[in-house]
Formats: structure tokens, C-alpha cells, sequence
């Protein structure tokens, strides 16, 4: 089945410091991937996406790229900033009928705080 | 362009009463999802419609729920008689797969439901 397994928070952080958040994932046939944000108070947020293998997602200074042999995608940005604080979903969707855009599997979500 | 809105934003009823939450997905995405996250677990998928079908209602819990989307426009979910354990955060994702690059899934703020 589809699942996907994502780095337990929470994760404190310096600001300006690297970050990764892994993310990996179990599918039966080749799923898109991605990344939401729920920044406090909001509701998710698409981050960025990648729907096929070696696609690198990228938005805001965070990227993530799809590695089909490790079956990974993890979340990577240089120099956080406490802008940055929010919980962060890695999710893949499976092929519905052909298409790429099935239903949604997320993972448990990691917290990031950043101090300044 | 305005994004997925779902209304209310909050809503807290008792045991034994019917609740509708609806939701406006992005003009001219064709697929629209239905989630929901109880508290303290991960963000589980209820249904997605393909314009007024519904592609897979594998995800609703039992026949309490009902799912609409006359007209393949907004959508309504409709819990009755509402339960203790229905109390969580309820999603609604819209995405237009059909151009290139696929376009979301896009998430709503969320409704919060709470029954008491």
C-alpha cells in the first residue's frame, strides 16, 4: 500500500541554520510528492511538488527532490528563518484511472520552530 | 485568483445533531478532495469528486457522512447525527490536473468542528 514515513519533530533550529526534514515513502506504482506548511492559525499550504523521479521541487528557498531508488523526498532549505516556524507535511498521491492527482497520503507532519 | 474557501470556520454542535460543512474549490478545478485530521492523528482522506462524481469515497468513515457536489461546483459535507469522535479539523483540497505542470492540490483553511 501507499504510505509515507516523515522525521519526528520537533525540530529547534537557529535561525540561519540548515535544515532537513526527512521523508520517505512506500507506493505501488509512481506517485507525485509533496510538501505542504501549516504556519500557526492557517491551514496548509502547497510548498512545493515533484511528480516524477529526479523532478527537484522548489519554492520560498526550500527543495525537496524525488529519488525514486531511495524512495526519499526530503525537505532541505540553507538558512532558516523564524518566518519559517510551522508544521511541515511531506504527502504523496497515487494514480487514479491514469491521472497524478489521486487522493493524498500525508505523513504525521513536523514541527519547526526557529529562534532567533 | 481566490483560493479554496470553506465555510463556516468553525462550528460547535451537540451529540445527536447535523452539521454542513461546504466548500468552494478554485474556479475550474475539476478534482476536489474532502480530509480530515482529529486531534493528535494524521490528516486521513474522505473522498474526491472528479467534477460531480465521486472518483473514491473510500476514505469516509461510515454512512453518517454524506458527500455532495451538485453541479460539480461547491461541495457539501453533511454529518448526521454527528458523533464525539467527529470532532477534528475538516479540509477541502481542489486541483486542476489537466494543463502542465499539474495544478495543486490547493488546501482550504479548514472548518473546525467540535461536538460536545
Amino acid at each position: 500500500g501507499n504510505s509515507v514515513t516523515q522525521m519526528e519533530g520537533p525540530v529547534t533550529l537557529s535561525e540561519e541554520a540548515f535544515l532537513t526534514i526527512n521523508c520517505t515513502y512506500t507506493a505501488t506504482g509512481y506517485p507525485s510528492l509533496f510538501w505542504y506548511v501549516q504556519y500557526p492559525g492557517e491551514g496548509l499550504q502547497l510548498l512545493l511538488k515533484a511528480t516524477k523521479a529526479d523532478d527537484k521541487g522548489s519554492n520560498k528557498g526550500f527543495e525537496a527532490t524525488y529519488r525514486k531508488e531511495t524512495t526519499s523526498f526530503h525537505l532541505e532549505k540553507g538558512s532558516v528563518q523564524v518566518s519559517d516556524s510551522a508544521v511541515y507535511f511531506c504527502a504523496l498521491s497515487d494514480k487514479n484511472r491514469g491521472s497524478t492527482l489521486g487522493r493524498l497520503y500525508f505523513g504525521r507532519g513536523t514541527q519547526l520552530t526557529v529562534w532567533p | 485568483e481566490a483560493g479554496v474557501t470553506q465555510f463556516p470556520s468553525h462550528s460547535v454542535i451537540e451529540k445527536g445533531q447535523t452539521v454542513t460543512l461546504r466548500c468552494d474549490p478554485i474556479s475550474g478545478h475539476d478534482n476536489l478532495y474532502w480530509y480530515r485530521r482529529v486531534m493528535g492523528k494524521e490528516i486521513k482522506f474522505l473522498l474526491h469528486f472528479v467534477k460531480e462524481s465521486k472518483q473514491d469515497e473510500s476514505g469516509m468513515p461510515n454512512n453518517r457522512f454524506l458527500a455532495e457536489r451538485t453541479g460539480g461546483t461547491y461541495s457539501t459535507l453533511k454529518v448526521q447525527p454527528a458523533e464525539l469522535e467527529d470532532s477534528g479539523v475538516y479540509f477541502c483540497a481542489s486541483s486542476q490536473e489537466w494543463v502542465r505542470p499539474p495544478e495543486g492540490p490547493y488546501f482550504g483553511p479548514g472548518t473546525r468542528l467540535t461536538v460536545t
